[in-house]
């Protein structure tokens, strides 16, 4: 158990849909990064937040958001939704922002997109 | 630009033989690299990383790398395999000297073990 959690484990929605993602940062890390992981695309960063504020941002569809809370939970926004965003999505935290720090990945949301 | 290559999609070994899962790299300045392993079903766990110091880093599960600056390598290693090593592999690299955008991960397509009873 990482430490990270990820609210919820499965989800499956309609095309044009919009959902949300949860994670919770493992106890005293300050960044989170969101990952989409699909077969045909492997692993993807999206984006990420330290400490509320956005330090990276990767992949990330304009249809896509995300925010960091002032108790650093993040959430991942996911809007009118397409067939390809069928996909697991990660969540990862961090202690810093510090280019050596190694991330925490959270067990997954697995969205299914009919 | 800042990249990193799995050149191997698969490998196969036999349980109780050495293994190892090729990482080369490109980055403009020193690279902070990093291996990372996911079971079926499960979130990415870190294996190991090297920052500075000794080329051969040492990590979780009897896992070994060695990081070789000439080659822009760092494969991972073990001396003898496991069949609960049998998961996906993933290097990644971060430039030292980027900075912004360049702070992220760049990340690996994945290299899927196979151990073999």
């Amino acid at each position: 158990d990482s430490g990270v959690t990820q609210t919820p484990k499965h989800l499956i929605t309609a095309t044009g849909q919009r959902v949300t993602l949860r994670c919770s940062p493992r106890s005293g890390d300050l960044s989170v990064y969101w990952y989409q992981q699909s077969l045909d695309q492997g692993l993807q960063f999206l984006i990420q937040y330290y400490n509320g504020e956005e330090r990276a941002k990767g992949n990330i569809l304009e249809r896509f958001s995300a925010q960091q809370f002032p108790d650093l939970h993040s959430e991942l926004n996911l809007s009118s939704l397409e067939l390809g965003d069928s996909a697991l999505y990660f969540c990862a935290s961090s202690v810093a922002s510090g280019r050596g720090d190694e991330q925490f990945f959270g067990p997954g949301t697995r969205l299914t997109v009919l | 630009a800042q990249s990193v290559a799995q050149p191997e999609d698969q490998v196969n070994v036999a349980e109780g033989n050495p293994l190892t899962v090729k990482c080369t790299y490109s980055v403009s300045g020193n690279p902070y690299l990093f291996w990372y392993v996911q079971y079926p079903n499960r979130g990415l766990q870190f294996l190991l990383k090297y920052i500075t110091g000794d080329n051969l880093v040492k990590g979780s599960y009897g896992f070994e790398a060695e990081f070789n600056k000439s080659q822009t390598s760092f494969h991972l290693k073990k001396p003898s395999a496991l069949v609960s090593d049998s998961a996906l592999y993933f290097c990644a690299v971060r430039d030292l000297t980027g900075a912004g955008n360049n702070r992220k991960l760049i990340w690996g397509l994945g290299t899927s073990l196979a151990v073999n009873p």
